[in-house]
């Protein structure tokens, strides 16, 4: 069974720590997503890497830096939390590009839950 | 620029009942669309996925989508509603082929 494994389901920091939110894949996926899901908001896209050491800005990427040194293994860095990045993070995996059978469906984790005090 | 506009943040229909949730999509090329559900604290699981092989998609769990190229929609039906179908659901739009651009979501929430 294919599987995305999001390392912390919750997590509670306080304001200014440094915050390490870890993502696996076993499915041999090019690209990784984080996104950031907020009420009222859906899915916001912070970052995504279409290859090992390669990242690329979302919509959202202020305050977050991400690491990709392995191509199964995607990180989420959050380098001095504040309260406004209160919100459930996802983490994805596709295949490259969208073509035969590959429509660039995502692979979704549980989510991890940070709560910044 | 790609979009996606789901219509209603919250549904609420009786068990039984007829399911109806709406998303209307813009975009330069033909899309990619992709509904997903998620259940209470859990990541996103899909649902179905219209890839221009069959406008009618059917998915998993009785629900189905029509893609609607005149209308620029891609709503999502199931013909009875049950509440284990009580979750929040995603429209989505495939960009360029990797990120997906998804709407606010709508919450379902059925009642006995």
């Amino acid at each position: 069974d294919v599987k995305v494994t999001q390392s912390s389901r919750y997590l509670v920091k306080r304001t200014g720590e440094k915050v390490f939110l870890e993502c696996v894949q076993d499915m041999d996926h090019e690209n990784m997503f984080w996104y950031r899901q907020d009420p009222g908001l859906g899915l916001r896209l912070i970052y995504f890497s279409y290859d090992v050491k390669m990242k690329e800005k979302g919509d959202i990427p202020e305050g977050y830096s991400v690491s990709r040194e392995k191509k199964e293994r995607f990180s989420l860095i959050l380098e001095s939390a504040s309260t406004n990045q209160t919100s459930m993070y996802l983490c994805a995996s596709s295949s490259l590009g969208t073509s035969g059978a590959n429509t660039g469906e995502l692979f979704f984790g549980e989510g991890s839950r940070l709560t910044v005090l | 620029a790609q979009s996606v506009t789901q219509l209603g943040s919250h549904v609420s229909v009786s068990e039984g009942a007829l399911v109806l949730l709406r998303c209307n999509y813009s975009s330069s090329v033909p899309p990619y669309l992709f509904w997903y559900v998620q259940y209470p604290n859990q990541g996103l699981q899909l649902l179905l996925k219209y890839t221009s092989a069959a406008t009618l998609v059917k998915g998993i769990n009785g629900f189905e989508a029509e893609f609607k190229k005149s209308e620029t929609s891609f709503h999502l039906t199931k013909p009875s509603a049950h509440m284990s179908d009580a979750a929040e659901y995603f429209c989505a739009l495939n960009q360029a082929g990797t990120a997906l651009i998804f709407g606010k979501g709508t919450t379902l929430s059925v009642s006995s």
